[in-house]
């Protein structure tokens, strides 16, 4: 069965400094990635997303996740990061039954601290 | 602008009683997904539909019941049986239900118990 694992349940950072929040997903076939972004009391907005290609993938508000097959994982990373990026994180697999049904991780709390 | 609402933003139950979250998309989308989130549990799926007038249960459908009678509509029924249902209520919705199509979501309902 499709799983994805975020290995760390919250990442505290200076502002200024960088950030990786890390995913790690199991797969049996071909997988199509996502990430998004969700702040206090919202829905999720979408970031980004790996369907093929290049495997490093830009999204919005200067985040990137590049996507390394051999190691199944999708890392997100922001070169410098700001107090309005203090939010929950939530990396995603497609299912593998062509549904659109995602398969999400548990969640990274990011605080960023001035 | 398109987009996902989600009515009440906040909403009480009493014991034995059912209630009924609201979900309405004008993206024209095809495809809509309904998730409960937890604290620390990341998303998990309760129903979903590819297709006006037919759904699927998902990971934790037991206690809910959902409709779709048009295609901008999706309601979530919380029904008695449904033991605990204080959560985060999140509706989702995408292009059609492929493995490629990122799901765009509601700001979410949060349901407490009375």
């Amino acid at each position: 069965a499709q799983s994805v694992t975020q290995l760390d349940s919250q990442v505290p950072v200076f502002e200024e400094a960088p950030v990786e929040l890390r995913c790690n997903y199991s797969s049996s076939v071909s997988v199509y990635l996502f990430w998004y972004v969700q702040y206090p009391n919202q829905g999720l907005q979408l970031l980004l997303k790996y369907l093929s290609g290049s495997t490093l993938v830009k999204g919005i508000n200067g985040f990137e996740a590049e996507f390394n097959k051999s190691q199944t994982s999708f890392h997100l990373r922001k070169p410098s990061v700001h107090i309005s990026d203090t939010a929950e994180y939530f990396c995603a697999v497609s299912d593998v039954i062509n549904t659109g049904k995602l398969i999400f991780g548990q969640g990274t709390t990011l605080q960023v601290k001035p | 602008d398109g987009g996902i609402t989600q009515s009440p933003k906040y909403l009480f139950r009493k014991e034995g009683q059912n209630v009924t979250l609201s979900c309405e998309q004008n993206l024209n989308h095809d495809a809509m997904y309904w998730y409960r989130q937890d604290p620390g549990q990341g998303l998990r799926l309760i129903y979903y539909s590819q297709i006006v007038n037919d759904f699927q249960k998902g990971d934790i459908a037991e206690g809910y019941s959902v409709s779709r009678e048009k295609k901008e509509s999706f309601p979530l029924t919380v029904t008695s049986a449904q033991k605990n249902p204080t959560a985060f209520y999140l509706c989702a919705s995408s292009i059609g239900g492929s493995r490629n199509q990122p799901q765009h979501f509601g700001d979410g309902t949060r349901l407490s118990i009375l």
